[in-house]
């Protein structure tokens, strides 16, 4: 089955730091460039940044908000995907999704296939 | 950045009406346009992509149209399990942006 499962969410005081992570499986993950998107509290979805494939660069790109607070990384071998949260605030409160994301020149970009998301609570 | 701007926010609708929801860009986004259907505590669904295209395994029942800034999404014939909040969303430049939802309930 074609899966992303995401884990490490929790609480964390303002300041703190956060690791979360999202299995891949059913799909061949080194091929795929992922995503990060979040969600917060009744609110709308936003973007938080994107990896590509090592053969692309495996290079990263973020949301304003989240630079330099923020790594995304990857561990093809484990078929594996993280999120470094680093510094955080209320702000960033959220259900964070882990996606897939397509990218090509005909149909543009967009995330085909979601986790179910993990919750960040940042809260004193 | 390019701000998505959904319209209307919500709209109540019966089951069997046809249904559009309209999302205008900022700018021009050519074609690079997708629609997400989102149920309460579920994560989002890609319905359309790059306008027009339907995502596999999505009824036919859903449609999209438009380029530039101004975009549609149609239902043609809603069904209970329809009921839900739409999010468009540009990939034409970073930040990807999404609009704020069109939220669909039952009349």
């Amino acid at each position: 089955e074609v899966q992303l499962v995401e884990s490490g969410g929790g609480l964390i005081k303002p300041g703190g730091s956060l690791r979360l992570s999202c299995a891949a499986s059913g799909f061949t993950f080194s091929n795929a460039w992922m995503s990060w998107v979040r969600q917060a509290p009744g609110k709308g979805l936003e973007w938080v940044g994107r990896i590509k494939r090592k053969s692309d660069g495996g290079t990263t790109d973020y949301a304003a908000p989240v630079k330099g607070r923020f790594t995304i990384s990857r561990d093809d071998s484990k078929n594996t995907l993280y999120l470094q949260m680093n510094s955080l605030n209320t702000e960033d409160t959220a259900i964070y999704y882990c996606t897939t994301f397509y990218s090509s020149n005909w149909y543009g970009s967009y995330f085909d296939l979601w986790g179910r998301g993990t919750l960040v609570t940042v809260s004193s | 950045d390019i701000q998505m701007t959904h319209s209307p926010s919500s709209l109540s609708a019966s089951v069997g009406d046809r249904v559009t929801i309209t999302c205008r860009a900022s700018q021009s986004i050519t074609n690079y346009l997708n629609w997400y259907q989102q149920k309460p505590g579920k994560a989002p669904k890609l319905l359309i992509y790059a306008a027009s295209n339907l995502q596999s395994g999505v009824p036919s029942r859903f449609s999209g149209s438009g380029s530039g800034t101004d975009f549609t999404l149609t239902i043609s014939s809603l069904q209970p399990e329809d009921f839900a909040t739409y999010y468009c969303q540009q990939s034409y430049s970073t930040p990807y942006t999404f609009g704020q939802g069109t939220k669909l309930e039952i009349k």
